[in-house]
């Protein structure tokens, strides 16, 4: 997965609590990306990060924080997690802006 | 707004068969598209992609055809395998510049390939 990790890989939490997800990159890239998968959505984009301290929403962002204090590393927060963003959840990075290179992903399930 | 239509949702093919999957965007700014192939429990794995300056680009078994005037490309598995049975997603971006190369994706395409 392209010197990729995510932390954790699965999590069950409760509504209503915070909580974390960590994508990890070896590669040195510039760019990093959070994406939420779906059935029937596809993958949609949450927060993406151009360089360190700069990140902007995506397409599906309500809900959702983001922080990037070092190239390798990119933190999605769900500040008061919902129902609905029980969901898969995938990083990927890329050097360019153009190819993108995929997690294995974190599967959450908020009960 | 959906800006990436793919189709067919569902696709079964048989050993040795060609697979074709199908998708129009709306932007047409869009400049990068790829395809990805995604495992179950797997995350997406970059297949093939093509910028609009070329009409055809073949990888192996995989060609990606680009119309630009139809805003439509699709992808085409020759000699389709078990092994290819998997989801296949489409997606566009603007790459690099101040788009940052924020992908938008299809639905996706499960696809069967019986023995």
């Amino acid at each position: 997965d392209a010197g990729i990790t995510q932390s954790p890989r699965h999590k069950v939490t409760e509504t209503g609590t915070p909580v974390t997800l960590r994508c990890h990159q070896t590669e040195n890239h510039r760019y990093m990306y959070w994406y939420r998968q779906d059935p029937g959505h596809g993958l949609r984009l949450i927060h993406y990060s151009y360089g360190v301290k700069d990140t902007d929403k995506g397409e599906v962002s309500d809900g959702y924080s983001v922080s990037r204090s070092k190239t390798e590393d990119f933190l999605l927060t769900l500040e008061s997690a919902t129902s609905s963003q029980t969901s898969v959840y995938f990083c990927a990075i890329s050097d360019y802006g153009d190819e993108q290179y995929f997690g294995p992903g974190t599967r959450l399930t908020v009960t | 707004q959906q800006q990436v239509k793919q189709s067919p949702q569902s696709l079964i093919v048989q050993k040795g068969g060609i697979s074709i999957i199908n998708c129009a965007y709306e932007n047409t700014a869009f400049d990068y598209f790829p395809w990805y192939q995604q495992f179950p429990g797997k995350g997406p794995a970059l297949l093939i992609a093509i910028r609009p300056d070329v009409s055809e680009k073949k990888e192996g078994r995989f060609t990606i055809s680009f119309n630009k005037s139809a805003k439509q490309f699709s992808l085409h598995i020759m000699d389709s395998q078990p092994g290819d049975s998997a989801t296949y997603f489409c997606a566009a971006s603007i790459a690099g510049g101040t788009s940052y190369g924020k992908l938008t994706f299809g639905q996706g395409t499960i696809l069967t390939v019986h023995p």
